[in-house]
This record gives C-alpha cells, structure tokens and sequence, in this order.
C-alpha cells in the first residue's frame, strides 16, 4: 500500500532563516506530487503541484519553491523565511493523468516563525 | 476569490443523530467533488467522492449528494459517532487539462463536535 511521509512534524524558525522541508511517497511510481499550506481557520491553499521530475508548477507568487530530484520526492524550500510564511504544511499524492482521483495526504508540517 | 465556500464553521450534533454538512460553488466547470475529514496536527484524510455525473454516492455511513443546477453539494453521516468529530473539508476540481490537471480548491472547513 501507498504511504506519504513528511518531516519535521513541527519547525520554529527564525524570520529570515532558510527552509527545507522533506516529503516522500513509497509505494507507487510517477505520483502526481502537491505541497500545500493551511493557514489558521483557513482552508487549504495549493502552492506547487508536480507531474514528474524536475516538473513544477507554482500556482502563488510567494518566498517558496519547490523541487523534485527523484521520483517519489518533492521538497519544499526557501532561502529567507518571512513571518507571513507561518501555517500548516501539507504534502499530498495522487495517481492518474486522465481522470480525476483522490489527493492522500502526509500529517504536515507545523511551521512558526518568529 | 473562494470558488468552494463552507459557510457553517461549525456543527454540534448528538451522538446517533445524522450530521449535515453543506458546501457551495461558484465555477460550473468544476466536475469531481470530494469529502475530507481532518484530526488536529494530522493530514486530512479522504472520505468520499462523487463525479458530476452522478447525485449521490454512498459508502457505509456517510453519503454525499450533489445538486448541480444550485451549485451545492452536501455530506450526510448517520449516525453520528464521537470520533466523527473533526474538520470537514470538502474540495473541488475542473476536468483534467495541461494547465488545470489535479488541482483542488478547497473550502475553509466545518468543525463537527459529535456530543454523547
């Protein structure tokens, strides 16, 4: 069975810091890979999605980007953190280029900035 | 601008009693409509899709209907159990293209407090 793992769990970074956050999908090959954020009581906003790798697409101007080296991995980085850039963060897979199919999601990263 | 609105942040239900959970949308394009169910500090899970194509799909004890022509679709759980309570989000995607393939616009959530 498939299964998405995402670390840290939670992250406490200074304003100005970088990132990296790491998220890896086993149990299947050439997932559609996504990162999203969820802000406080908000829902859940797409940031990048990807079809392969090297392949991303950015859907919000922002301090983010991300990469996927290998086939199952899809990172999350930045090289200055900023304060707005707190928030839940969410990797998620899918399969599947014709049709629609459910996004699974990994537990997320709680990111405070201060 | 939010194409899938939930305007209800919160649900108190009874324990054994049904929960409703609403969801509008704005883009008629959209054709594949899901449920999710959210725990603090985990991932949403997947709990139930439906295709445009169809107006009611059902699995165990949670069934969702979609109205197209009101643009509505809702989340019906009977009954009721404590460990359903949890943040509802449903989602929303348009037919699979180069540059709008996969993608999800979600709803801000309901919180669902399942009492005894």
């Amino acid at each position: 069975s498939q299964t998405i793992h995402q670390w840290p769990a939670t992250l406490v970074q200074p304003v100005g810091s970088p990132l990296s956050l790491e998220c890896t999908v086993e149990g299947t090959s050439n997932p559609n890979l996504y990162w999203y954020r969820q802000a406080a009581g908000r829902g859940l906003q797409l940031l990048f999605y990807s079809v392969g790798i090297g392949q991303i697409s950015s859907e919000v101007p922002q301090n983010l980007s991300a990469s996927r080296p290998q086939d199952r991995q899809f990172i999350l980085s930045s090289k200055k953190l900023l304060l707005s850039d707190s928030g839940f963060y969410l990797c998620a897979w899918s399969v599947g280029r014709s049709s629609n199919q459910p996004q699974h999601f990994g537990d997320g990263t709680r990111l405070s900035i201060l | 601008d939010q194409q899938v609105k939930q305007n209800s942040p919160s649900l108190s239900v009874q324990e054994g009693r049904i929960s409703i959970l609403n969801c509008d949308y704005t883009n008629s394009m959209f054709d594949y409509f899901l449920w999710y169910k959210k725990y603090p500090a985990e991932g949403p899970t997947f709990l139930i899709s439906i295709s445009s194509i169809k107006d009611k799909n059902e699995d165990g004890r949670f069934t969702v209907f979609l109205n197209k022509s009101a643009k509505h679709l809702s989340l019906h759980i009977v009954p009721s159990q404590p460990g359903d309570s949890a943040v509802y989000f449903c989602a929303a995607s348009k037919p699979p293209t180069t540059d709008s393939w996969g993608k999800l616009q979600f709803g801000a959530g309901t919180q669902v407090v399942v009492t005894p």
